[in-house]
């Protein structure tokens, strides 16, 4: 069964510095995606990063990028220099790619909140 | 683009009534997944289709919910009759295909008083 575990229930940082959000996630599949979600206090929740399983490269986008250590079953997000707007809950996901019809699950979350 | 458009935005009724949430899916895309975020319980997974049919149920909380996909785009939740521990934000998200990234719509807050 998949499993992620998000073990920050939250987070400080102050603006301009970079800090990482942990995820650990668990699964059977040898093909699946790892995603970051963020939902700011309005409550949506925005798309910022994938992964793939198969990718040898860690995925950047802008300010963000996924630290994939395949071995260790980490996804950590990392933000560069972070702005107040940052502040929000980060959700850690996978979702499968070959059972399970892609059956997606999602970690607990970590709220950051950026210091001025 | 679109993106995942939900309806309606915000929903107030009384219990036992029945809610009725629609979804429309991103054009091309071929999983449907539906939500439900509260406080106490975090993001659950309601349901998610694959091509049109059901995959995996079992995150319903119970018979009083249901939910359907007429067709390739269009997704319905149902709740009847609805209850006051119903009330919560319900999301939708599409996704192009299996290990792919879900895009979530912006939600329907349901009250049930």
């Amino acid at each position: 069964a998949q499993k992620i575990t998000q073990t920050q229930p939250g987070m400080f940082v102050q603006e301009k510095e970079a800090v990482t959000l942990d995820c650990t996630y668990d699964t059977s599949d040898q093909s699946y995606g790892l995603f970051w979600y963020k939902q700011p206090s309005s409550g949506e929740m925005i798309f910022l990063i994938y992964q793939g399983s198969y990718d040898e490269q860690n995925a950047t986008e802008g300010r963000y990028s996924l630290n994939f250590q395949k071995a260790r079953k980490s996804a950590n997000l990392v933000i560069s220099a972070s702005q107040l707007g940052d502040s929000a809950m980060y959700f850690c996901a996978m979702r499968d790619g070959s059972t399970n019809a892609g059956k997606s699950t999602f970690g607990d979350g970590t709220t950051l909140t950026v210091k001025p | 683009d679109a993106g995942v458009i939900q309806s309606p935005r915000h929903e107030v009724t009384e219990m036992g009534q029945e809610v009725t949430l629609r979804c429309k899916l991103i054009s091309g895309h071929n999983s449907l997944f539906w939500y439900r975020q509260t406080m106490m319980r975090g993001l659950e997974l309601l349901i998610y289709f694959n091509n049109n049919v059901p995959i995996d149920d079992s995150g319903m909380p119970e018979d009083r919910f249901s939910a359907k996909m007429p067709n390739a785009s269009f997704s319905t939740l149902k709740i009847q009759p609805s209850e006051p521990r119903d009330s919560a934000v319900y999301f939708c998200a599409s996704s192009l295909d299996r290990g792919k990234p879900q895009f979530f719509g912006p939600g329907t807050r349901l009250t049930v008083l």
